[in-house]
């Protein structure tokens, strides 16, 4: 079955150091892929996606671009603020179109 | 309006008792879902209604019970829970009705102890 793996946490990164939070798949056909940020006491929110190989997504400063060849989403962003602290959670969407599959989740502390 | 409201934000309940969750969206999305999250994990599916209509059921306990009574709303009717059950349940909206590239639009969850 399609499964998400990401990077353990926490992060810990101080204001203005670059993030990259790695993610790799494993799904049949051609997956969705998706970055969720989830802040403290709060639901997800979609950071961004991508449907289609070699597909960038951005916002907010953040990027990830879909990589087919090595299965991999993982997301970078240059300079990071104490309002990133959070955690993010990577996930595909595959054949069965309305069922997201998550990654563990990985918890990212920025200190100023 | 963007939103998915739930409520309550918080919940303690015995393990007798009947309690519901609500959840609300006003964006005019076909599909709606229930997820349970458990501290420091992802979220875990629970179930999927598309245009009103059970469509997955993830082998959910009895003693969750969903009911979608209109378009807008979404309901988890709860009850006789275990103290394992407790977690953050989380509702959350999408536009279509479960095309893979769709956007889901979280509410901020209940925060559900069972005593």
């Amino acid at each position: 079955g399609d499964s998400v793996t990401q990077m353990e946490g926490p992060v810990t990164l101080s204001e203005e150091a670059f993030l990259t939070i790695n993610c790799t798949y494993t799904a049949t056909g051609y997956p969705s892929l998706f970055w969720y940020v989830q802040y403290p006491g709060e639901g997800l929110q979609l950071l961004l996606k991508a449907t289609k190989a070699d597909d960038k997504g951005s916002n907010k400063g953040f990027e990830a671009t879909y990589r087919k060849e090595t299965t991999s989403f993982h997301l970078e962003k240059g300079s990071v603020q104490v309002s990133d602290s959070a955690v993010y959670f990577c996930a595909l969407s595959g054949a069965a179109g309305n069922k997201l599959t998550f990654g563990g989740g990985t918890r990212v502390l920025v200190k100023p | 309006d963007t939103e998915v409201t739930q409520t309550p934000k918080h919940l303690v309940m015995g393990m007798t008792n009947k309690k519901s969750l609500k959840c609300e969206q006003h964006m005019g999305h076909r599909a709606m879902y229930w997820y349970k999250q458990k501290a420091k994990k992802p979220p875990e599916l629970m179930f999927v209604y598309s245009y009103e209509k059970l469509s997955i059921n993830e082998s959910v306990p009895s003693r969750f019970s969903p009911e979608c009574p209109n378009s807008s709303l979404l309901n988890l009717h709860l009850h006789a829970l275990q103290p394992e059950d407790s977690a953050l349940y989380l509702c959350a909206s999408s536009q279509g009705a479960g095309g893979a590239h769709e956007k889901l639009f979280f509410g901020s969850g209940t925060q559900l102890s069972v005593l």
